[in-house]
């Protein structure tokens, strides 16, 4: 058990809606990682946050967003879901802003948009 | 843009056998990340290289980098059945505060 927590771990929706995936990071971790993960596209990383700003950027879909909250949990608000948008959903967290601090993943949110 | 090939994209291999997954990188960078994804699991942070010549090791694996041939490897020492998994490599681009990863390794390690 790393001590990150996803929520929910199974959504299924329908193309067109919203949804928000909720990561809370390990005790005292300021950063928050999001990632996804598909069959299509493999491992990509799509968003830092640390300690409420966000830090780096990279092959996030503008229909995506997210934010950290003053309590550093974060949300991954994904809308107008298309089929390719069905794939695992990992956070991690970890003590510093940098991508060299150690991450620590997940249990991932697997999305299902049909 | 950062691109970042693994190779092999499958490797089955033997109990006590050593073996090497490689990672090529497009761009400068001298930080790279191993990962290791068990079967329908989450991700654990391996190894983190931050210049040219590291080498860190963690029980049977091995992992270093060189910079100027924008290469690191993976070795596999005396492969045990707990060593399957998917492996990950990853290269920051430190310029653009963004991270791309290889396709993976499926490593099978077989009695």
């Amino acid at each position: 058990d790393s001590g990150v927590t996803q929520t929910p771990k199974h959504l299924i929706t329908a193309t067109g809606q919203r949804v928000t995936l909720r990561c809370s990071p390990r005790s005292g971790d300021l950063s928050v990682y999001w990632y996804q993960q598909s069959l299509d596209q493999g491992l990509q990383f799509l968003i830092q946050y640390y300690n409420g700003e966000e830090r780096a950027k990279g092959n996030i879909l503008e229909r995506f967003s997210a934010q950290q909250f003053p309590d550093l949990h974060s949300e991954l608000n994904l809308s107008s879901l298309e089929l390719g948008d069905s794939a695992l959903y990992f956070c991690a967290s970890s003590v510093g802003d940098s991508f060299t601090d150690t991450q620590y993943f997940g249990p991932g949110t697997r999305l299902t948009v049909l | 843009e950062l691109k970042v090939e693994q190779n092999p994209l499958f490797l089955s291999m033997q109990e006590g056998k050593n073996y090497t997954i490689y990672c090529n990188y497009s761009t400068t960078s001298d930080r790279l990340y191993w990962y290791r994804q068990d079967p329908g699991k989450s991700l654990e942070s391996l190894f983190v290289l931050l210049s040219n010549g590291a080498v860190k090791q963690e029980g049977r694996l091995m992992a270093s980098l060189d910079t100027k041939a924008r290469l690191s490897t993976l070795h596999i020492t005396a492969a045990v059945h707990d060593l399957s998994a998917t492996y990950f490599c990853a290269v920051d681009s430190r310029n653009n505060n963004d991270m791309r990863f290889g396709a993976g390794t499926r490593l099978t390690v077989k009695p």
